[in-house]
This record gives C-alpha cells, structure tokens and sequence, in this order.
C-alpha cells in the first residue's frame, strides 16, 4: 500500500534562507510523486512532478525536488524563500500502475518571517 | 483555457437540509474527485468517478453521493446535512491517458453547517 509522509507540520524560515520541506514514501512499485502548494483559501496548485525521468524536478518558482529511491525521500528545497512562498505544502503520490489513486500527505505550513 | 470550477463557493445551511456542491471541469478528463479538507486531516477522498456513469465510494464517503451523467460534471450532494460535514470541499480531476497525470484543482466551496 502507498504512504506518504510529509515529516514536519510547521517550518519557519527568514526571508532569503533555503527552504527545505520533506516527504518519504512508501510505495510497492515505481510512482509518479507531485508537490503541490495551497495558498489560504485557494485550490492546490502544482508545483513539481517526478515521472521517471530525471531525479532532479525542477518546478515553479524556484523550487526543486529529488526523487531519491534508495531513501524512498522527494524533499522540496527552495535556495531562497519569498514572502510570497508561504503557503502549506503538500506532497502527493500516485501509483504507477494505477495512476487514478492518489495519495497525500498530512501538509507543511512553511512560514517565511522578514 | 480549460478550468475546473465549484460552485457555490460559500453556503451556510442547517442540519438536516440537503445541500449540493457544484463542479464543471473543461479539461475533458475521465477522473473526477471529490475532497474535503479539515484541520488536523489534510484531505480526504469522499467520491471518484472514472468515467460517465462510474461512481466509487472514498475513504469518508457516508452521508455523500454523487453522480456522473457527463464527463464535464460532477456534482456531490450531502442529503442530510450535518455539523460534522462543515468543512472545505474540493474537486478535481486528472486524466487516464497517461501515467504521469496530475491533480488539477477547483477553488473550493466552504460549507457551513448550524
């Protein structure tokens, strides 16, 4: 069965710092993993997608994931965080074989002080 | 450009009335999803379909139903409502042709229950 774990709730950075946001899984055969990001009271929005294809994603906004296999980890890193990149995160998992089920984190609000 | 939009994205009701959340996605997909987001619960699935005439129960799908007449809609009515069901609902959709469909979102409808 997938699982996806998003590991922190809450990450507070300073404007101009990285952003790192992490996300294991667990998965029994090769998946299609998704990051979205939900400003407040908005849809989600995607940012990144990884389909078997090269490890590194790059997204919207400046912002990266790795799909790292022998960690089943996809972590969401930014080089310098925005005052507009506050939102909650979410990280997303859809089965290769069955890609109509998808499956998703609890989310991290990322909090961007000045 | 193709959209999925919900309507009413605001409703207040009272317990016991049945209610009915609006969607209406133009991106011609099979798939269609309905979520509903509360605090502490990230989201949870309620209904999918994969195609017209095709519902399927989630994981929180008691006191809901949908129904599938077309591919471009999928409308989600609470036939009873209850305090319990006062939350965020979202609907999406993603395609079947290919193994690296995303989720694309609706805005939202927040329903109020008293």
């Amino acid at each position: 069965a997938q699982s996806v774990t998003q590991l922190d709730s809450h990450v507070s950075v300073s404007e101009g710092t990285p952003v790192l946001l992490r996300c294991n899984y667990s998965s029994s055969y090769s998946p299609s993993l998704f990051w979205y990001v939900q400003h407040p009271n908005k849809g989600l929005q995607l940012l990144l997608k990884y389909t078997s294809a090269a490890t590194l994603v790059k997204g919207i906004n400046g912002f990266e994931a790795e799909f790292k296999k022998s960690e089943t980890s996809f972590h969401l890193t930014k080089p310098s965080a925005h005052m507009s990149d506050a939102a909650e995160y979410f990280c997303v998992v859809s089965e290769a074989y069955n890609f109509n089920k998808f499956y998703f984190g609890s989310g991290t609000k990322l909090n961007v002080k000045p | 450009d193709a959209e999925i939009t919900q309507s009413p994205r605001h409703k207040i009701t009272e317990t016991g009335r049945q209610v009915t959340l609006a969607c209406h996605q133009t991106w011609n997909h099979n798939n269609m999803f309905w979520y509903r987001q509360d605090l502490g619960h990230g989201l949870r699935l309620i209904h999918y379909s994969y195609g017209v005439q095709d519902t399927n129960k989630g994981e929180v799908s008691d006191g809901y139903s949908v129904s599938r007449s077309n591919t471009e809609d999928l409308p989600l009515t609470l036939e009873s409502a209850a305090s319990s069901q006062t939350s965020v609902y979202f609907c999406a959709s993603s395609t079947s042709t290919e193994n690296t469909g995303e989720l694309f979102f609706g805005e939202g409808s927040r329903l109020t229950v008293l």
